[in-house]
């Protein structure tokens, strides 16, 4: 079955301790993505990657970090998060950067 | 730039209604045009899509046409299911430009 698979789905952590969210997809996808969604702000893209090792910034990458190594995985990566952190993450893919996008089903990052 | 204007949110609807859901564009160029849905607890899927003017998309029950004269491509079906309930998100994409460009959401809450 072809799918976007995040994980975790729910996590709680702490000011200030490092955590990754892992993203990988079965699709052979060139295009990767990470999003964030907030009440009344929609989606908001925070990094995108048209390839392997080619990473560039979305539009709220500040805090953020991503690595593409391998074509089928898309960490997310927060050094030293914070309560302004605290949203639910969406990872998508899609065949290049202007087709339809394929979603995970979500993170719930808590920041406390 | 590019931007997509939904219209807000909750759509309160009786089941068997008649939905629409409005989208307007701007776009450099020449968009290609998505709906998704988010239902409860999950991640974006894609409802359907256009990719050139007059184009219509459809699926499920739902319609949307791209028009470029108006720069719509509203969301339309004919009769609602408390199924439907769910999050509607309007976004396009230009060829040339990295990402894709979501509207802010709306909420339908279909009730028996």
């Amino acid at each position: 079955e072809a799918q976007v698979t995040q994980n975790p789905r729910y996590l709680i952590t702490v000011t200030g301790k490092k955590l990754t969210v892992t993203c990988s997809q079965n699709m052979n996808h060139e295009y990767m993505s990470w999003y964030r969604q907030d009440p009344g702000l929609g989606l908001r893209q925070i990094y995108y990657s048209m390839n392997v090792e080619v990473t560039d910034k979305g539009d709220v990458p500040e805090g953020y970090k991503v690595s593409r190594k391998e074509k089928r995985n898309f960490p997310l990566i927060l050094e030293s998060p914070s309560p302004n952190q605290t949203s639910l993450y969406f990872c998508a893919s899609s065949f290049d950067r202007n087709t339809e996008a394929f979603f995970g089903q979500g993170t719930r990052l808590t920041v406390v | 730039g590019n931007s997509v204007t939904q219209m807000e949110g909750p759509v309160t609807l009786s089941e068997e209604a008649f939905l629409t859901i409005n989208c307007t564009y701007t776009a450099t160029g020449y968009p290609s045009l998505f709906w998704y849905v988010q239902y409860p607890g999950e991640g974006l899927q894609l409802l359907l899509k256009a990719t050139k003017a007059d184009d219509k998309g459809s699926n499920k029950g739902f319609e949307a046409t791209y028009r470029k004269e108006t720069t719509s491509f509203h969301l339309e079906k004919g009769s609602v299911q408390v199924s439907d309930s769910a999050v509607y998100f309007c976004a396009l994409s230009v060829r040339g430009y990295s990402t894709l460009t979501f509207g802010k959401g709306t909420m339908l809450l279909v009730s028996p």
